[in-house]
């Protein structure tokens, strides 16, 4: 099935810094999710976009909906010990239909207090 | 509380021995999915069901059967499980339409066959 590149696989920062992940595919996608996943947990849903070009928040995150439909941006900003965590991008596509939704590899990040 | 249920959280079994987890949801969910997750592919789909008695294979379906028989309860059955079915299983439930997009997801579920 489709696949998307999620990068980097991993990041190690210092408390403070931003962050930057992306999600690109080689076709089109309709909808874009990014989900963080704690220790132990299920992933939970931080972002939805819906509309190429669109830029959502959610307090210190950003998410962007990539013009050409085939990316997506997060940024964390002033990232903080309880950042810590994997996350993965989402697409929904008309190729794969409504009800599929096909994730990156995802992007684990440790951070030094 | 609103809340995805899987059990057990972990299983450890040999090659062969039929196993069911099960999966339960309290949200009133048309939809709900089941995925794999292995390091360094993310979350890969198993199977997938809109509603009661409709289901459909998702992206890695062999070896793997579920049913819904009720709207809360999606099991997944592993008849003859092999260690390459070692994983993290994830149970997850949303309700239809765009909503689709918003699911929720289980605790997970970490199974090993020898």
């Amino acid at each position: 099935g489709q696949q998307l590149n999620q990068s980097p696989q991993s990041m190690f920062i210092q408390e403070g810094e931003d962050v930057s992940m992306n999600c690109t595919s080689s076709s089109i996608f309709n909808t874009w999710l990014w989900y963080k996943q704690e220790p132990g947990e299920g992933p939970v849903l931080l972002i939805a976009l819906y509309k190429a070009g669109e830029l959502t928040s959610n307090g210190r995150l950003t998410a962007q909906f990539g013009i050409t439909r085939k990316d997506s941006f997060l940024n964390i900003s002033a990232s903080i010990p309880s950042d810590v965590g994997i996350y993965f991008c989402a697409g929904r596509s008309r190729i794969q239909g409504a009800q599929k939704l096909v994730f990156g590899q995802g992007t684990r990040l440790t951070i030094n207090p | 509380e609103a809340q995805v249920t899987q059990n057990p959280r972990y299983l450890i079994t040999v090659t062969g021995k039929k196993l069911t987890v099960t999966c339960s949801q309290n949200m009133n969910h048309e939809y709900m999915s089941w995925y794999r997750q292995d390091p360094g592919l993310g979350l890969r789909q198993i199977y997938y069901s809109m509603n009661v008695e409709v289901t459909d294979k998702g992206d890695v379906p062999e070896g793997y059967k579920v049913s819904r028989k009720e709207k809360r309860n999606f099991p997944l059955i592993l008849e003859s499980p092999s260690p390459n079915q070692t994983s993290l299983y994830f149970c997850a439930s949303s309700f239809g339409g765009v909503a689709y997009n918003e699911q929720f997801f289980g605790p997970g579920t970490r199974l090993t066959v020898l």
